[in-house]
């Protein structure tokens, strides 16, 4: 069965320093990652995802993640903090099954000070 | 465009009390998505609607929850007598169904419920 472990539920930088969201997968297949952002009492968004193409993904407001098989990792990451970055993060991977219902990490709370 | 809305968007009920959530997707999407955000269990999986097709149910908790989708559009999702356990943001989100690895989901905000 898919899941996906976020090794940080807390995460804290300062404004304008690099952020890493840590993922690693588990899954019997090629898997469609994806990480979505959740800002207090806003819906979830999706900022990236993975399917098999490229391996570096690009996201919205500058961030990207890397696919890389041989960790089964697929972190997040962007150069430059910014205060509205403070959101909770979640790894996310979609179901094998005809579904694609969406199997969510346990989540990321990102801080950032200013 | 509109996103897909949920209502109501609070709702606070009594133990034993049946409560009915509501779910408006995107026009045009046919697939249809409800999962639950609760501290205890994180963001899980709960039911799945497609068309016509028979839904998949089985991320449903107990049989004292059920869901609707009436006309392939609007979805309801009804607690019956409802346990403080049920307590949490029930997220909605529906999607296109076309061919490809991944057809994206969006989400709506939530109705947060507690029980009292």
């Amino acid at each position: 069965a898919q899941s996906v472990t976020q090794l940080d539920s807390h995460v804290s930088v300062s404004e304008g320093t690099p952020v890493l969201l840590r993922c690693n997968y588990s899954s019997s297949y090629s898997p469609s990652l994806f990480w979505y952002v959740q800002h207090p009492n806003k819906g979830l968004q999706l900022l990236l995802k993975y399917t098999s193409a490229a391996t570096l993904v690009k996201g919205i407001n500058g961030f990207e993640a890397e696919f890389k098989k041989s960790e089964t990792s697929f972190h997040l990451t962007k150069p430059s903090a910014h205060m509205s970055d403070a959101a909770e993060y979640f790894c996310v991977v979609s179901d094998e099954g005809a579904t694609n219902k969406l199997i969510f990490g346990t989540g990321t709370l990102l801080a950032v000070q200013p | 465009g509109a996103g897909v809305s949920q209502s109501p968007s609070n709702k606070v009920t009594e133990k034993g009390k049946d409560v009915e959530l509501r779910c408006d997707p995107i026009s045009g999407h046919t697939a249809l998505y409800w999962y639950r955000q609760s501290l205890g269990q994180g963001l899980e999986f709960l039911i799945y609607f497609q068309g016509n097709s028979a839904p998949d149910k089985s991320g449903l908790p107990s049989d004292r929850f059920s869901a609707e989708r009436t006309g392939g559009s609007v979805s309801t999702l009804t607690i019956q007598r409802t346990q403080q356990e049920d307590s949490a943001v029930y997220l909605c989100a529906s999607s296109l169904v076309i061919s490809g690895p991944y057809n994206e989901q969006f989400f709506g905000p939530g109705t947060r419920l507690t029980v009292l």
